[in-house]
C-alpha cells in the first residue's frame, strides 16, 4: 500500500536553531514528492517538491529537501529557523506515471519555534 | 488574483442532515480536488474533477458522498445523512492542468462538525 510516514508529530525547536522534519515514502512505482506548509489559519502553501533530477531540492522560505530513493526518504531541513517557521508541515507523494495528482499525505509535523 | 475560496468556513449540523460544500477554484484551473482532514490525521483525497472528463470519484468513503462539477468552474461537495464520524476539515485545491508536475493550490477548508 501506498502510505507516508512522518514519525514526529511535533518538533520543538529554538529560534536560530537548525532543523529536519522526517518523512519516509512507500511506493512500489516512481514517485513526485512535496513538501506542504500550513500556518496557523492559513490553506496548504506549497514549499518545494521534487520530480526529478538533481535529489536536493530548494524551496521557499530557505527551506530544501533531499530525496534517497534508497532510502525512500525525503526529509525537509532549515539551517536556521524564525519564530515565523511555526506551523504544520505536511509531506506527501504522487505516482509519477498516473494522468492526474492523487497526492497521498503524511499525518503532518507541528514545528514549534520558540524564542 | 484570487485563490481558490471556499463556503462556509465552518459548518455545524445535526446527525442525519445534508450539508453542501462548494468550492471556487482559481480561474482557468482545470484541474479540482477534494480532499478531507480528520483531526490528527493527513488529508486523504476523496475526488478529482478535469475539465469535462469522467471524475475519478475513488476515495469517496460511502455512498452518501456525492460532488459536482460544471465545466471549469465551482464544484459543490455534498454529503447526505450526515454521521458524526464525518466532522473534519474539507479541503479544495485546484492546479492548472492535471500533470502530476503542476502544483495544487488549496483554499482554507470548510470545518464540519456533525453533532
Amino acid at each position: 500500500a501506498q502510505s507516508v510516514t512522518q514519525l514526529d508529530s511535533q518538533v520543538p525547536v529554538f529560534e536560530e536553531a537548525p532543523v529536519e522534519l522526517r518523512c519516509n515514502y512507500s511506493s512500489s512505482v516512481s514517485v513526485y514528492l512535496f513538501w506542504y506548509v500550513q500556518y496557523p489559519n492559513q490553506g496548504l502553501q506549497l514549499l518545494l517538491k521534487y520530480l526529478s533530477g538533481s535529489t536536493l531540492v530548494k524551496g521557499i522560505n530557505g527551506f530544501e529537501a533531499e530525496f534517497n530513493k534508497s532510502q525512500t526518504s525525503f526529509h525537509l531541513r532549515k539551517p536556521s529557523v524564525h519564530i515565523s517557521d511555526t506551523a504544520e508541515y505536511f509531506c506527501a507523494f504522487c505516482r509519477s506515471n498516473t494522468g492526474f495528482q492523487k497526492l497521498v499525505f503524511g499525518t503532518g509535523t507541528r514545528l514549534l519555534v520558540s524564542p | 488574483g484570487a485563490g481558490v475560496s471556499q463556503s462556509p468556513s465552518n459548518k455545524v449540523t445535526e446527525k442525519g442532515k445534508d450539508v453542501e460544500l462548494r468550492c471556487d477554484p482559481i480561474s482557468g484551473h482545470t484541474a479540482l480536488y477534494w480532499y478531507r482532514q480528520r483531526l490528527g490525521q493527513g488529508l486523504e483525497f476523496l475526488i478529482y474533477f478535469q475539465g469535462n472528463s469522467a471524475p475519478d470519484k475513488s476515495g469517496l468513503p460511502s455512498d452518501r458522498f456525492s460532488a459536482e462539477r460544471t465545466g471549469e468552474s465551482v464544484s459543490t461537495l455534498t454529503i447526505q445523512r450526515t454521521q458524526q464520524e464525518d466532522s473534519a476539515v474539507y479541503l479544495c485545491a485546484s492546479s492548472r492542468t492535471s500533470g502530476g508536475e503542476d502544483t495544487q493550490y488549496f483554499g482554507p477548508g470548510t470545518r464540519l462538525t456533525v453533532l
